[in-house]
Parts: structure tokens; C-alpha cells; sequence
């Protein structure tokens, strides 16, 4: 079955503490991004990737790291989490020749 | 870069048709989506929209006009599993990877 998956599903975690949200998707797709979503702000990109070693910032990148050494995963780092990154995180693949964006189920975090 | 308007909210009775507006303002397009989100869910596929005209999908049509920077979702014979949020997201030239996505509209289907 195709889809992405992103985990852990719920993360709460205190200011400062390292962490990373894992997302792997089996569609063998080139561009793989990172949204969070704030409520009346909609979706805003944090990071995005076309290919093996090679990613872009997004609008919203501050305070974020992301790796792209495997087509398959694309993980999200917060190296020092602060309470404003608060929110709901989305990972989504697609294809370089275009189509729909395949959404992982997301990651609520909180940062106390 | 894009600018996108959705209403914030609308409702609409179970078996009746609502209509919810996307309007953009882009530097350049190359397509739009529509994706639907229930709350705290991934957003799920509806319609892609290239070129201009109608597009029918059982329950749900899409509609795009190039020209005029508008697009729609129709949503017919609502049903209460239809009530959530409906995102539009354009997409720039040069693929999705600078997609936008709309604020979303938050649809309430009542009995």
C-alpha cells in the first residue's frame, strides 16, 4: 500500500530536549516536504527536498534541521525545541513529474 | 509569490449543495489542489485542476478559471462525515515544492 509514514503520532517534550520526527515513504517519490499547521495559519512549508542530499528552506524554517541521505526518509530535527514550536506537523512525498501530495497522519507536538 | 482566499467557515444542511470559493494571486500558476482535513487528520486528496473547465468526481466537482484566478469545490447531497475543513493550494511554476496552501475553509454540515 502506498502512503507515508510519520511518527510518533503525539510527542510532548520539554524546552531544549533534542528530538526527531521520522517520516518514510515507499512510493519511491523525489520530493519529500515538511509542513506544521497552526490554526488560522493553514499549512506552512518548514523544509522541502527533491532528492537524495539536496533540500531547501521552506517559509517558515527557523529552528528546524532536516537530512535527505536515503530517497525514502526525510526526517525533521528540533535541536533545541522551544514552546512557539508548538503545533501540528505534516510530512507529505510526491512525484517529480507532478500529481497529488501524499500526506503522513502527523505528529501533534508539544513543547512545555 | 501566491496569495490565496477561502472563507473562513460556512455550513450548509445535510442533502443540500454548497460551493466553497478559492481565489488567488500569483506570479505564476501551474495547478491547484483541493484537499480535504478533518480535524487533527492528514489532508486527503479531492482534485487537481490544470486547465480551465469543470472537473467531475462523484460527489465532488472542481472548477477552474486561469483567467479570472478562481477556482470552486462543489459539494453535493452533503453528507454529515462531509463536515471539515477544505484546503486549496496552488501550485507555482516549476512544480510543487513552493506549493501554497489556503487557510482552509471550515465546512459544518447540520442536520
Amino acid at each position: 500500500e502506498a502512503q507515508v509514514t510519520q511518527n510518533p503520532r503525539y510527542l510532548i517534550t520539554v524546552t531544549g530536549k533534542k528530538l526527531t520526527v521520522t517520516c518514510s515513504q515507499n512510493m519511491n517519490h523525489e520530493y519529500m516536504s515538511w509542513y506544521r499547521q497552526d490554526p488560522g495559519l493553514g499549512l506552512r512549508q518548514i523544509y522541502y527536498s527533491m532528492n537524495v542530499e539536496v533540500t531547501d528552506k521552506g517559509d517558515v524554517p527557523e529552528g528546524y534541521k532536516v537530512s535527505r541521505k536515503e530517497k525514502r526518509n526525510f526526517p525533521l530535527i528540533l535541536e533545541s525545541p522551544s514552546p512557539n514550536q508548538t503545533s501540528l506537523y505534516f510530512c507529505a512525498s510526491g512525484s517529480r513529474t507532478g500529481g497529488k501530495l501524499f500526506f503522513g497522519s502527523g505528529t501533534q507536538l508539544s513543547v512545555l | 509569490g501566491q496569495n490565496i482566499d477561502q472563507p473562513t467557515e460556512m455550513t450548509a444542511t445535510e442533502g443540500a449543495i454548497v460551493q466553497i470559493n478559492c481565489t488567488y494571486q500569483t506570479s505564476g500558476f501551474n495547478g491547484l489542489f483541493w484537499y480535504q482535513q478533518h480535524a487533527g487528520e492528514a489532508p486527503t486528496f479531492l482534485s487537481y485542476n490544470v486547465l480551465d473547465g469543470l472537473e467531475e468526481k462523484g460527489r465532488f466537482s472542481s472548477f477552474l478559471s486561469r483567467s479570472k484566478g478562481y477556482s470552486y469545490l462543489l459539494l453535493k447531497e452533503l453528507q454529515m462525515k462531509d463536515s471539515a475543513s477544505y484546503l486549496c493550494a496552488v501550485i507555482p511554476p516549476g512544480g510543487y515544492q513552493k506549493v501554497t496552501f489556503g487557510t482552509g475553509t471550515k465546512l459544518q454540515v447540520i442536520p
